[in-house]
């Protein structure tokens, strides 16, 4: 099975903090991908990358870095958190661009 | 762009019926993927389903089977004799088959809820 894991179910941090969300992967997937979820919103690519230290921007990457500096950890880092940055944060792996995705638990945060 | 779309943004299904989740998207290509996925409370998201679009054949996997109309650009899920642990949010997807910069569309949910 895979198995994908994200570093906190909740979070709780203050405008203007770093913030570090990290996800990790034990299926050697090339590719990894990073979401938000908000309700009435769906899912909405932030970033992706397919391969070691390569990233791509997704449809709403304002706000965001990432960092993949190894194939199994993929980084999700908000430079200054603000508010509208609460939302549910959802990694994801799969082999290929074309493949099935593979989810992580997800995170909470919440920007006070 | 890709989009997808999901008409009803909440459901209820009484246990043991037969319920069908809409999903109609909008693209010119003519290969692409097309996903179902489920989000159980407070729990992962997992695949329910996937159809390649050149396959006329609807996918099944035991209850869950999909009614695929390429023409018509509509991916409906049909969950047979439901259960108690369908409740979910169930999310449709779909992806380009020449991805570019964005691998999968999401639609934005239809909240089921199986009632005993």
């Amino acid at each position: 099975d895979v198995k994908v894991t994200q570093s906190s179910r909740y979070l709780v941090k203050r405008t203007g903090e770093k913030v570090f969300l990290e996800c990790v992967q034990d299926m050697d997937h090339e590719n990894m991908f990073w979401y938000r979820q908000d309700p009435g919103l769906g899912l909405r690519l932030i970033y992706f990358s397919y391969d070691v230290k390569m990233k791509e921007k997704g449809d709403i990457p304002e706000g965001y870095s990432v960092s993949r500096e190894k194939k199994e950890r993929f980084s999700l880092i908000l430079e200054s958190a603000s508010t509208n940055q609460t939302s549910m944060y959802l990694c994801a792996t799969a082999t290929g661009i074309q493949e099935t995705q593979y989810f992580g638990p997800g995170t909470r945060l919440l920007v006070l | 762009a890709q989009t997808v779309t999901q008409s009803q943004p909440e459901m209820s299904v009484q246990e043991a019926e037969t319920v069908t989740l809409s999903c109609t998207y909008d693209t010119s290509e003519n290969n692409y993927y097309l996903f179902w996925y489920k989000q159980p409370p407070s729990r992962q998201m997992i695949l329910v389903i996937r159809q390649e679009a050149y396959k006329q054949q609807n996918a099944t996997e035991n209850r869950f089977s999909v009614n695929f109309q390429k023409a018509a650009k509509s991916f409906s899920l049909k969950i047979s004799d439901s259960q108690l642990g369908d409740t979910a949010m169930y999310f449709c997807a779909f992806m380009n088959s020449f991805s570019g910069n964005t691998p999968l569309v999401f639609g934005k949910g239809t909240r089921l809820s199986v009632i005993a």
